[in-house]
C-alpha cells in the first residue's frame, strides 16, 4: 500500500529566502508524481507534475525534482515571497491505478 | 471559463437529511474523481469514473452513491448524512488512459458541514 509522507509539517521562512520542502513515497512503482498548493478555504492548484521517467520540472521559481529509487521528491522554491504562503501537498499516482495518493502537506508561511 | 466547478460551494444539512454535490468539467477530460478532505486536511479518493463508468471504489459507506450521467458530469449523493461525514469534498478530472500521465485538475471543494 503507498503511503505518501511529508516533512516538516509546517514551515516558516523569511521573505526572500530559498526553501526546500520534501515528499517521501514507500512504493516506487509509481507512474507521476504531481506537486499541488492549497490556500486556506480553496481548492488545490497544480503546480508541477513529474513522469516517472523524468528527474526534475521547472516553471518559474519552482523545481521539483524526483529520485524514484529512494522514494523521494523535492520542491524547491526560489526567492520565497509572501504570496508563496500555502499548504503544499504532493500526491503519487501508481502504475494502473488512475487515483492519486497524497501526502499529510507542509504548510508553508513566508514571513515579510 | 472555470476548468471543473461544483455546487454548492458550501453545504450545512441535519443529521439524516439525504443531499447532493455536482460537478462539471469543461476540459473535455474522460475521467472524473471524488476526493474527500478530513478535519485534518488529509485528502483520499473516494470515486472515480472513466467514460461513466465506475473504476474506483474505495472503502466508501454504501451511504455514498456517484453518479455520471456523462464524461462532464459526476455528482455525488450522500444518503441518511452523519457527522463523520463533515468534511471538503473535492471533484477532480484528468485523462484517464494509463498510456498517458496527464494531471489531475481539482474544483473549488464543497465544505459540507452536518449538524
Amino acid at each position: 500500500k503507498q503511503e505518501v509522507t511529508q516533512i516538516p509539517a509546517a514551515l516558516s521562512v523569511p521573505e526572500g529566502e530559498n526553501l526546500v520542502l520534501n515528499c517521501s513515497f514507500t512504493d516506487s512503482a509509481i507512474y507521476n508524481l504531481q506537486w499541488f498548493r492549497q490556500d486556506p478555504g480553496k481548492g488545490l492548484t497544480s503546480l508541477l507534475l513529474i513522469q516517472s521517467s523524468q528527474r526534475e520540472q521547472t516553471s518559474g521559481r519552482l523545481n521539483a525534482s524526483l529520485d524514484k529509487s529512494s522514494g523521494r521528491s523535492t520542491l524547491y522554491i526560489a526567492a520565497s515571497q509572501p504570496g508563496d504562503s500555502a499548504t503544499y501537498l504532493c500526491a503519487v499516482r501508481v502504475y494502473g491505478n488512475e487515483k492519486l495518493t497524497f501526502g499529510t502537506g507542509t504548510r508553508l508561511t513566508i514571513i515579510p | 471559463d472555470t476548468a471543473v466547478s461544483q455546487t454548492p460551494k458550501y453545504l450545512v444539512t441535519q443529521m439524516g437529511n439525504d443531499k447532493s454535490i455536482k460537478c462539471e468539467q469543461n476540459l473535455g477530460h474522460d475521467t472524473m474523481y471524488w476526493y474527500k478532505q478530513d478535519s485534518k486536511k488529509f485528502l483520499k479518493i473516494m470515486f472515480s469514473y472513466n467514460n461513466k463508468e465506475l473504476i474506483i471504489n474505495e472503502t466508501v459507506p454504501n451511504r455514498f452513491s456517484p453518479k455520471s450521467p456523462d464524461k462532464a458530469h459526476l455528482n455525488l449523493h450522500i444518503n441518511s448524512l452523519e457527522l463523520g461525514d463533515s468534511a471538503v469534498y473535492f471533484c477532480a478530472s484528468s485523462w484517464g488512459d494509463s498510456g498517458r500521465a496527464y494531471e489531475q485538475y481539482f474544483g473549488p471543494g464543497t465544505r459540507l458541514t452536518v449538524t
